[in-house]
């Protein structure tokens, strides 16, 4: 069963930093994108970027660029988005999904399926 | 970067009865267009891909149509579980964007 588990609940203070991890189950992990999204509570989805985990290369919402990184461990099957400086408006629930449709299959070019349960990080001083 | 927009926002509808959501896109997204369920505390479970391909294990009475800039979802009779917020996303161009949600709520 093609699955992602994300990390737990993560309290932050304005000005640190949250690293989420997304652990892939029931695919070979190299063989589809990661995007990560984000929703603000009682707001919609925002995306925030991609990486490709078979070399790493990544692409990142513009508004958060200098803020994100993206990476990967392929010996665990886990991808990894950490978000730096961070702001009371970063409060949110983060979700990791994979592209619907393999790299080689559809690059560029996919849904997203399926989703992780997603991380609740909160930012409070 | 591409604007989707959902209409309505807020959709109130009795159990058995047809439901129709719309999405526009401020460009044309081909048929690189999806629609996510989302109900609360849960993460959006995808329905439709392709403007009209249903997802694995998704109901037939969820439908979708369209192409380049308009776009709806059918319900064709609402389940007590259909009461949800839907999302359109277009994933042709970058970055991905998603509308800001159709809510459907018990009539």
């Amino acid at each position: 069963q093609v699955q992602l588990v994300q990390s737990g609940a993560e309290v932050k203070k304005p000005g640190a930093s949250v690293k989420v991890s997304c652990k892939a189950f029931g695919y070979t992990l190299t063989d589809y994108y990661v995007h990560w999204v984000r929703q603000a509570p009682g707001q919609g989805l925002e995306w925030m970027g991609i990486i490709n985990p078979s070399g790493g290369g990544t692409s990142y919402a513009q508004r958060l660029q200098d803020r994100v990184t993206m990476t990967r461990d392929t010996s665990t099957s886990t991808v990894y988005m950490e978000l730096s400086s961070l702001r009371s408006e970063d409060t949110a629930v983060y979700y990791c999904a994979r592209d619907g449709c393999s790299s080689t299959s559809c690059p560029g070019k996919a849904w997203f399926d399926p989703w992780g349960q997603g991380t609740l990080v909160t930012v409070s001083s | 970067e591409i604007v989707m927009t959902q209409s309505p926002a807020t959709l109130s509808v009795s159990p058995g009865e047809r439901a129709t959501l719309s999405c526009r896109a401020s460009q044309s997204v081909s048929s690189n267009l999806a629609w996510y369920q989302q109900k609360p505390g849960q993460a959006p479970r995808l329905l439709i891909y392709g403007a009209s391909t249903t997802a694995t294990g998704i109901p037939a009475r969820f439908s979708g149509s369209g192409s380049g800039t308009e776009f709806t979802l059918t319900i064709s009779s609402l389940q007590s579980e259909d009461f949800a917020v839907y999302y359109c996303q277009q994933y042709n161009n970058w970055p991905r964007t998603f509308g800001q949600g159709t809510k459907v709520e018990i009539k």
